[in-house]
């Protein structure tokens, strides 16, 4: 079974400063990692996935993740914020074709001009 | 190209009435899912289909809940009769492949239901 929790339903950040949102999980099989992004009043977004391989994952707009097997770890990144990225941000974890994929709570992040 | 449609993208209607929400996913794709989103309770999964075929509706809350897909280009989710806890945001989302959820989701704009 797979979990996710993400730290922080909120997150300010100023623009042009680094952007952090923070996920763990738990899979007890290796997992597939996404992040979705939402808009309001839109639906989910994919920036990026982690499937296999190189564990630095480039998204849309800016952002990347790192997979650190040793911290259960699939933290969301992004240099310098922008206004546009104000948002929501899920992370969500899956294992084998068969299981469901889960999503985090969300974090919303503001930008502070 | 197309994304994912849904419709209505707002209904508002009194407790007791049969409310059904549709859905085309994106032409090609062979998996598709509802979802619910609420304040409280986060993104849910309701039900998903493959190849048209109901796959899980272990997340259908309750039997007021129903949901089809006559074919490849099309899904509806049905609540009869709805309550003022139904309300919430529901998603459509679609995706290519084998099935499964290790596939990237492509979602709609979403359903945003008020039941008074």
């Amino acid at each position: 079974a797979q979990s996710v929790t993400q730290l922080g339903s909120h997150v300010s950040v100023s623009e042009g400063a680094l952007v952090l949102l923070r996920c763990n999980y738990s899979s007890s099989v290796p997992p597939y990692l996404f992040w979705y992004v939402q808009y309001p009043n839109q639906g989910l977004q994919l920036l990026l996935k982690y499937t296999t391989g190189a564990t630095l994952v480039k998204g849309i707009n800016g952002f990347e993740a790192e997979f650190k097997k040793s911290e259960t770890s699939f933290h969301l990144t992004k240099p310098s914020a922008h206004m546009s990225d104000a948002a929501e941000y899920f992370c969500a974890v899956t294992g084998r074709e068969d299981d469901k994929i889960i999503f985090g709570k969300g974090t919303r992040l503001h930008i502070l001009p | 190209d197309a994304g994912v449609i849904q419709s209505p993208r707002h209904e508002v209607t009194e407790m007791g009435q049969e409310v059904t929400l549709r859905c085309k996913p994106i032409s090609g794709h062979n998996s598709l899912f509802w979802y619910r989103q609420t304040m409280m309770r986060g993104l849910e999964l309701l039900i998903y289909f493959n190849n048209n075929v109901p796959i899980d509706d272990s997340g259908m809350p309750e039997d007021r809940f129903s949901a089809k897909m006559p074919n490849a280009s099309f899904s509806t989710l049905k609540i009869q009769p709805s309550e003022p806890r139904d309300s919430a945001v529901y998603f459509c989302a679609s995706s290519s492949g084998g099935g499964g959820f290790n596939q990237p989701q492509h979602f709609g704009d979403g359903t945003r239901l008020s039941i008074l």
